[in-house]
This record gives structure tokens, C-alpha cells and sequence, in this order.
């Protein structure tokens, strides 16, 4: 089916190992963004791209890494995972910079031990 | 610098009550789109509606309606005659036309709804 979808969709980790959340979407959208969901904050960018090979940095950026060879994929890596990056992850595409709409995977739980 | 404030941290009503959840935005720039979305228990985020700066006409999509008001820079939600199915945490948004390469989405924390049967 078309849309967009993350995983793994659950993940545990012990400090300090790397992990990567993988985001794949069908729409061909040129678009797509990372963020971070915990209590109390909302929702905060973490990175974004505006297309294969561009990609910058949002409010959250540091201790991850992102890329973006293929338009579909925009895998988000966490170097060395540390307690504070216990989050759930989401991704989103959008079609259209300038306010275009933002269309969200399901999320990642992600527990950093 | 663009800000989304919902002063409303939970609200809970009892079905079928009428219930209005609050947004406010800072924004500097004269072109910028609000959203809401919803993220029921289960966990996903649902866009729920897209208003551009220019479009200050509300709207009503079956139970819900919006009210946009630049003068006092809010875009508020009503859920008539809400239901158990709409307890959900709702976020408002808000995006600047200003960035040149790609739409970040500002979000405000939210507002969690509890429907009560």
C-alpha cells in the first residue's frame, strides 16, 4: 500500500550502541522530515531534507545523523544512543515546501537502557 | 520567531458536550499555514485541516469546525456533540512560507481530550 511506514516500530538499546530508524515512503514526496515526541515537548524537528543529498538540521539535531540517497528513504541514525534520545520517532513527507502538508508515519518507540 | 501556545493541557467533557480547544501563533511573516492534527491512543498523528494566511473563512467538516481570526492570531477547534472516539491529544501547527528549503512545522504541546461516556 502506499503511504509512509518507519521501522522497526519498537526498539530497545543499551547506551552508547548505534541504532537506525528506518522511514520509507511511496509518494515520491520531496519532503521529509524527522521529529521527536516526548512529554511535555511536542513535537521537535529534528532534521529535514528537501530532496536526495539535502538535508539540515532542526532544533534537536544533535547526536544524530541523517542521509538521504534515494528520495524514498531517509533512514535517522543515532550515533551513540544515550538515555535522553528515549523518545517515540516520527517521520513525515511532505510534497511541498512553503506549508504544504505533512503526512506522518506510525512512530517508533525507542528505550534506551 | 514562530511560536504555537495551546494553553489547554487537558480538557475533559462529557459526551456529547460541545468543546473547544484553543491554539494562539506568533508569527512574523505575512504568509504561513496553520494545521491541527490528531493523535488518538494509538499513536499516529492525523492531519485533520490545512487554513493558509490568506483564508480567513471557516470552516466545518461534519462534527468539527474551525475558527481562524488573525486579529487575534488564533485558529481554534469545536467538536459538536463530541464522542468517545474523539478522545485524542490534538496539535496545532504552524508553518512559515519563509524557508526556502523545505515547510518546518512548528507544533504547539498539545491538548489532550478525554470524552467521557
Amino acid at each position: 500500500d502506499a503511504g509512509i511506514t518507519q521501522s522497526p516500530r519498537y526498539k530497545i538499546t543499551e547506551t552508547g550502541r548505534q541504532v537506525t530508524l528506518m522511514c520509507h515512503q511511496t509518494w515520491s514526496h520531496s519532503y521529509m522530515f524527522w521529529y521527536r515526541q516526548d512529554l511535555g515537548h511536542g513535537l521537535r524537528l529534528i532534521y529535514y531534507s528537501a530532496a536526495a543529498d539535502i538535508t539540515d538540521k532542526g532544533e534537536v539535531s544533535d547526536g544524530y545523523v541523517v542521509s538521504r540517497s534515494k528520495t524514498e528513504n531517509f533512514p535517522l541514525t543515532l550515533e551513540s544512543a544515550t538515555r535522553s534520545q528515549t523518545s517515540v520517532y516520527f517521520c513525515a513527507s511532505s510534497e511541498t515546501s512553503g506549508g504544504g502538508t505533512q503526512y506522518f508515519g506510525p512512530g517508533t518507540r525507542l528505550l534506551v537502557l | 520567531a514562530q511560536k504555537v501556545t495551546q494553553a489547554q493541557t487537558e480538557i475533559s467533557v462529557v459526551e456529547k458536550e460541545d468543546v473547544t480547544l484553543d491554539c494562539v501563533y506568533e508569527t512574523r511573516d505575512t504568509t504561513y499555514y496553520l494545521f491541527w492534527y490528531k493523535q488518538p491512543p494509538s499513536g499516529e498523528l492525523v492531519f485533520l485541516i490545512r487554513r493558509n494566511s490568506f483564508d480567513e473563512q471557516n470552516e466545518i467538516s461534519g462534527r468539527y469546525s474551525w475558527n481562524f481570526q488573525k486579529s487575534t492570531s488564533s485558529f481554534n477547534f469545536t467538536i459538536t456533540a463530541s464522542q468517545v472516539v474523539d478522545s485524542a491529544v490534538y496539535f496545532c501547527a504552524l508553518s512559515e512560507e519563509g524557508y526556502s528549503s523545505a515547510s518546518k512545522i512548528i507544533f504547539g504541546s498539545g491538548t489532550r481530550l478525554s470524552i467521557r461516556p
